[in-house]
């Protein structure tokens, strides 16, 4: 059973600070993804990983950044949390090719105060 | 950038068929369509995806006319547990992440 864990489900955070979310997957895919989920907007692309130390931008990546320094590993960061970062963040990870089906993670919800 | 629509909601009633069309007017020639079902409080989940024609599994139909400017997913007989939100995604088949999209989501409402 593939399996993406997500380091927390629920999160509050002061603006400004910097804050990390974690995703780590276990079925050795070389894909990795970041999305934001908003009431109404569906889920956007934030950042997306296709191996180790590579990074792509999606369609919503001002404000943030990502490390993949394992394969199996693939971090978000909010350098300074504002408000409007008060989202569902997902994660999920895939096979080589965007075609292949995407394993979401049950998400976290990060609340910036 | 393939942008994709659906309807915000839909109602039905269990044992009916239902059929959610997406809206993906800018498909590229390399693009797969992908839906995703997602109850509250979990990531979306893959049902099923389809390049041209028709697709069948244990879950679903995918229907893709020629053109491929949209596509509808149809859910034979529904059960009150198939209400969630249902996903279409238009994405290429190389590396490029920017290239995914995915609609605003269709609530699906399955009622006794």
């Amino acid at each position: 059973d593939v399996k993406v864990t997500q380091s927390s489900r629920y999160l509050v955070k002061r603006t400004g600070e910097k804050v990390f979310l974690e995703c780590v997957q276990d079925m050795d895919h070389e894909n990795m993804f970041w999305y934001r989920q908003d009431p109404g907007l569906g889920l956007r692309l934030i950042y997306f990983s296709y191996d180790v130390k590579m990074k792509e931008k999606g369609d919503i990546p001002e404000g943030y950044s990502v490390s993949r320094e394992k394969k199996e590993r693939f971090s978000l960061i909010l350098e300074s949390a504002s408000t409007n970062q008060t989202s569902m963040y997902l994660c999920a990870s895939s096979l080589p090719k965007i075609s292949y089906e995407q394993y979401f993670g049950p998400g976290t919800r990060l609340t910036v105060t | 950038l393939a942008k994709t629509t659906q309807p915000i909601s839909m109602d039905s009633y269990e044992g009916q068929e239902v059929n959610i069309t997406c809206s993906h007017n800018n498909i590229a020639t390399n693009d797969y369509i992908t839906w995703y079902q997602q109850f509250p409080s979990q990531g979306p989940r893959f049902i099923i995806q389809g390049y041209k024609t028709k697709v069948t599994n244990e879950v679903a139909s995918l229907f893709i006319p020629a053109d491929r400017k949209s596509s509808t997913l149809s859910l034979p007989r529904v059960s009150l547990s198939d209400t969630a939100v249902y996903y279409c995604l238009v994405g290429a088949s190389n590396n490029a992440g920017n290239m995914l999209t995915f609609g605003g989501g269709t609530r699906l409402m399955v009622k006794p």
